[in-house]
């Protein structure tokens, strides 16, 4: 099973900053299936990266993901209010799919 | 535009059944894999289980395997997952998700709105 660890558990932020979240795999990933999912507070999972670097249809150009092997990375450019919530990565490419942790994304 | 959604959560006793639903629309559900994922209260997402369109390739997590069975209709387009033997620890709410495309290595595009399952006497 694929381990996927993110770092910081929680980030605080003001509106205008960049957030950088981390998210390292105990295997390299097979062809970088790699995604980043957001979640806020009683919603849905929204997916917004995949294949590490591929933002979703409708996805702001704020967000970005880079990385490959066992080190990925999200970046979000230019925080907004809107942008506070959970932030998952997620392994597509070996069964079981496994998540991280998560990173909370707090906008002061 | 698609649609899932979730139904069959509920109260249920340890060691007690349930069967959840996931109704799709939008599309052709025949030929997209399905996903099982939960999150327990206050806790991150898990994947628990995988189905391929035609039902050929199935997958559980070991929390769940033994247990649980994921299941599909492709003539009346919905998705099933039989849980029995419920603990407290599968006490979630469990999303129905389509990927992002008809591939079998895809990420998860669409989720369903979730459905609560408490286990508890």
């Amino acid at each position: 099973e694929i381990v996927l660890t993110q770092s910081p558990g929680t980030l605080s932020l003001s509106p205008g900053e960049r957030a950088t979240l981390s998210c390292r795999a105990s295997q390299s990933l097979t062809s970088s299936y790699l995604a980043w999912y957001q979640q806020r507070p009683g919603q849905a999972p929204r997916l917004l990266i995949y294949g590490a670097s591929s933002r979703a249809t409708g996805i702001p150009d704020r967000f970005s993901g880079g990385g490959s092997g066992t080190d990925f990375t999200l970046t979000i450019n230019r925080l907004e209010p809107e942008d506070s919530a959970m932030y998952y990565c997620q392994q597509y490419g070996s069964s079981p799919l496994t998540f991280g942790g998560g990173t909370k994304v707090e906008i002061k | 535009e698609v649609h899932l959604v979730e139904s069959g959560g509920g109260l249920v006793q340890p060691g007690g059944s349930l069967r959840l639903s996931c109704a799709a629309s939008g599309f052709t559900f025949s030929t997209y894999s399905m996903t099982w994922v939960r999150q327990a209260p206050g806790k991150g997402l898990e994947w628990i289980s995988y189905i391929s369109s035609g039902s050929t390739t199935i997958y559980y997590a070991d929390s769940v395997k033994g247990r649980f069975a994921i299941s599909r209709d492709n003539a009346g387009s919905s998705l099933f997952l039989q849980m029995d033997n419920l603990r407290a620890e599968d006490t979630a709410v469990y999303y129905c998700a389509r990927g992002f495309s008809t591939s079998s290595v895809t990420p998860l595009l669409y989720w369903g709105q979730g459905s609560r399952v408490t286990v508890s006497s």
